[in-house]
């Protein structure tokens, strides 16, 4: 079973700090991955995605790729109390005819006011 | 647009009756995917539809969970005699065309067997 791992947190920072939050993933071959936000009783929401190695910024977030190191990153400056929520590192994961993504358990992101 | 849709977004249920959990993707996607989150885990697949290909249901937790998809669009999942471990939030989700493409979540259909 291939694995996406994830610290579970809580990661707090104080309002307008950068949050750093990590992931690494198992599977070598995996070409596509994403970061969502889930807030409590929410369902998750996509808020970056990311296919190849180094970085891609969009708006405060900003998205980190190294293949080499399976590893994936999300920072997010400025932080607002808004950002407080699970955030869900997810990897697609290709079998024979078929792909799924396979989720981290998730960061809880707290940001102070 | 319009996001993907699920319904209902709540279901009590009691143990051993039967629930179908219904979807709506986006428009124009063409791959449709279920999850199940229980509470405090993390995302689980459950099945992947593309297109008129065969659905990938290596995920379905036992033969009492059943999905369809009618005409490439509305998805339907069906669990049969209902167990309290089953009692979780069903995501659906819809990607343009399936692959490594970016997958959009419904709001989710919580499910409470009792």
């Amino acid at each position: 079973q291939k694995e996406v791992e994830q610290n579970s947190g809580p990661l707090s920072v104080p309002e307008g700090a950068i949050a750093s939050l990590n992931c690494t993933y198992s599977d070598r071959g995996s070409q596509s991955f994403f970061w969502y936000r889930q807030y409590s009783g929410k369902s998750p929401e996509l808020i970056m995605s990311i296919y190849s190695n180094g970085d891609k910024e969009d708006g405060r977030f900003t998205a980190q790729l190294n293949k080499a190191s399976q590893y994936v990153s999300l920072l997010i400056r400025d932080s607002q109390p808004s950002d407080s929520a699970t955030y869900l590192c997810a990897v697609n994961e290709k079998t024979d005819s078929s792909y799924k993504l396979i989720f981290g358990s998730g960061t809880r992101l707290l940001v102070r006011p | 647009g319009a996001g993907v849709s699920q319904s209902p977004s709540n279901k009590v249920t009691e143990k051993g009756k039967d629930v179908e959990l219904r979807c709506d993707p986006i428009s124009g996607h063409t791959a449709l995917y279920w999850y199940r989150q229980s509470l405090g885990q993390g995302l689980e697949f459950l099945i992947y539809f593309q297109g008129n290909s065969a659905p990938d249901k290596s995920g379905l937790p036992s033969d009492r969970f059943s999905a369809e998809r009618t005409g490439g669009s509305v998805s339907t999942l069906t669990i049969q005699r209902t167990q309290q471990e089953d009692s979780a939030v069903y995501l659906c989700a819809s990607s343009i065309a399936g692959g490594l493409g970016e997958q959009y979540f419904g709001p989710g259909t919580r499910l409470t067997v009792t």
